[in-house]
């Protein structure tokens, strides 16, 4: 079975400092590993994706996340964080075996950027 | 949202009354899925479908049923809802003309109450 586990219910920042939302992972196949973003009462955007390749993907509005074989995480991290980055954070992943593209989600992480 | 509606945006029913929702693309993906979001829990699948007429069951399919007949719309049935049915629904498509290991896009959502 895959899982997602992101530790930290909330993350403060304050503006103009950089950030890190953590995500680890299990899976018994090469993992493909999402991060999306939700703003209130909207659904889930997607920001990036790691399939293969380069350890360090970037994505939309600045972020990038760097993928961890070793330590199985997939963080997601921005230089320099913006008032309007406060969101909700989900991680994501599969199985590359999987088929149907079936993904599981963590518990999600509330970003609070304040100013 | 990618082409992607939700109706219901907003419903409240009664315990033991039957409920639909209903998904609708016009992006012409292949796959459809239906997941739940409660607190704490982040997205949990409920069902997925891999074509017309092709579902399978998620994670909390219990209490659930789907229906999908035509390529763009994707119906979840709550037979006989109960209040453990209370959540936000939203419903997700992937695997359009480009390469297989898509991102999936999300909905608006579905908030449903039941009493």
């Amino acid at each position: 079975a895959q899982s997602v586990a992101q530790p930290e219910d909330q993350v403060n920042v304050a503006e103009g400092n950089p950030l890190t939302v953590k995500c680890t992972y299990s899976v018994s196949g090469n993992p493909y590993l999402f991060w999306y973003v939700q703003y209130p009462n909207r659904g889930l955007q997607f920001l990036l994706k790691y399939i293969t390749g380069d350890n360090l993907v970037k994505g939309s509005y600045g972020f990038e996340a760097e993928f961890n074989k070793s330590q199985t995480s997939f963080h997601l991290k921005k230089p320099s964080a913006l008032v309007s980055d406060s969101a909700l954070y989900f991680c994501a992943v599969r199985d590359g075996g999987n088929a149907g593209n079936m993904l599981t989600f963590g518990g999600g992480t509330r970003l609070m950027v304040k100013p | 949202d990618a082409g992607i509606t939700q109706s219901p945006r907003h419903k409240v029913t009664e315990t033991g009354t039957p409920v639909t929702l209903r998904c609708h693309q016009t992006e012409n993906h292949r796959y459809m899925y239906w997941y739940r979001q409660d607190p704490g829990h982040g997205l949990r699948l409920i069902h997925y479908s891999y074509g017309v007429k092709d579902t399978d069951k998620g994670e909390v399919s219990d209490g659930y049923s789907v229906s999908r007949s035509k390529t763009e719309d994707f119906l979840l049935t709550l037979e006989s809802a109960t209040s453990s049915q209370t959540s936000v629904y939203f419903c997700a498509i992937s695997g359009g003309l480009a390469k297989a290991n898509n991102e999936q896009f999300f909905g608006p959502g579905t908030r449903l109450t039941v009493l």
